[in-house]
């Protein structure tokens, strides 16, 4: 099993670009997790997906953030246009059922200057 | 709502000495409680859990219990070693809350030879 799966690995992008971060999350996991995390915030939740349906978008900070799973093994996340306060690293999760453990993947790591 | 209150770090320790890391939560339900670990540049992964009332998880030397009369998983170990040093998460998911997974602020912790 090769895990959840997270490209690229580093970006580095100029304030008002377009970012895509991308995402295959384990085969036959059902819900699928995006986090930031950052020095002053901790890991936040940004939205999760169950079945490839958005069920909680709240944490996304603003409009500039969209996010997407068309299908059960890729989800995108995207910000336009990228700010330097989005500069974080991004981590994608997945799982199998509710009580069961959640699998990161090995994040990105995101500078927008 | 469900939340995660756990200690805040950093945490410095010697070698060999004893551990603990306090978690407290919130939830309506019953949840599945999980301590994650992070190595520098690395995804979250899971350390242990447990899933009911009175279970102890344990993995590493690590272990933690379900304690639903003071709502705690505290993270202990009897003698840590260097390679111990991360940053340890507590969470939680519930099922009465759309299975959603909930995170701690994470602890830092260091161990010195």
């Amino acid at each position: 099993d090769a895990g959840v799966i997270q490209s690229p690995r580093h970006e580095v992008t100029e304030m008002g670009q377009e970012v895509t971060l991308r995402c295959k999350p384990i085969s036959g996991h059902n819900s699928l997790f995006w986090y930031r995390q950052t020095m002053m915030r901790g890991l936040e939740l940004l939205i999760y997906f169950n079945n490839n349906v958005p069920i909680d978008d709240s944490g996304m900070p603003e409009d500039r953030f969209s996010a997407k799973m068309p299908n059960a093994s890729f989800s995108t996340l995207k910000i336009q246009p990228s700010e330097p306060r989005d500069s974080a690293v991004y981590f994608c999760a997945s799982r199998r059922s509710y009580n069961e453990k959640l699998f990161f993947g090995s994040g990105t790591q995101l500078s927008v200057l | 709502g469900d939340s995660v209150t756990q200690m805040e770090g950093p945490v410095t320790l010697s070698e060999e000495a004893f551990l603990t890391i306090n978690c407290t939560y919130t939830a309506t339900g019953y949840p599945s409680l999980f301590w994650y670990v992070q190595y520098p540049g690395e995804g979250l992964q899971l350390l242990l859990k447990a899933t009911k009332a009175d279970d102890k998880g344990s993995n590493k030397g690590f272990e933690a219990t379900y304690r639903k009369e003071t709502t705690s998983f505290h993270l202990e170990k009897g003698s840590v070693q260097v390679s111990d040093s991360a940053v340890y998460f507590c969470a939680l998911s519930d099922l009465n809350t759309g299975n959603q997974f909930y995170f701690g602020t994470g602890t830092s912790l260091t161990v010195i030879p």
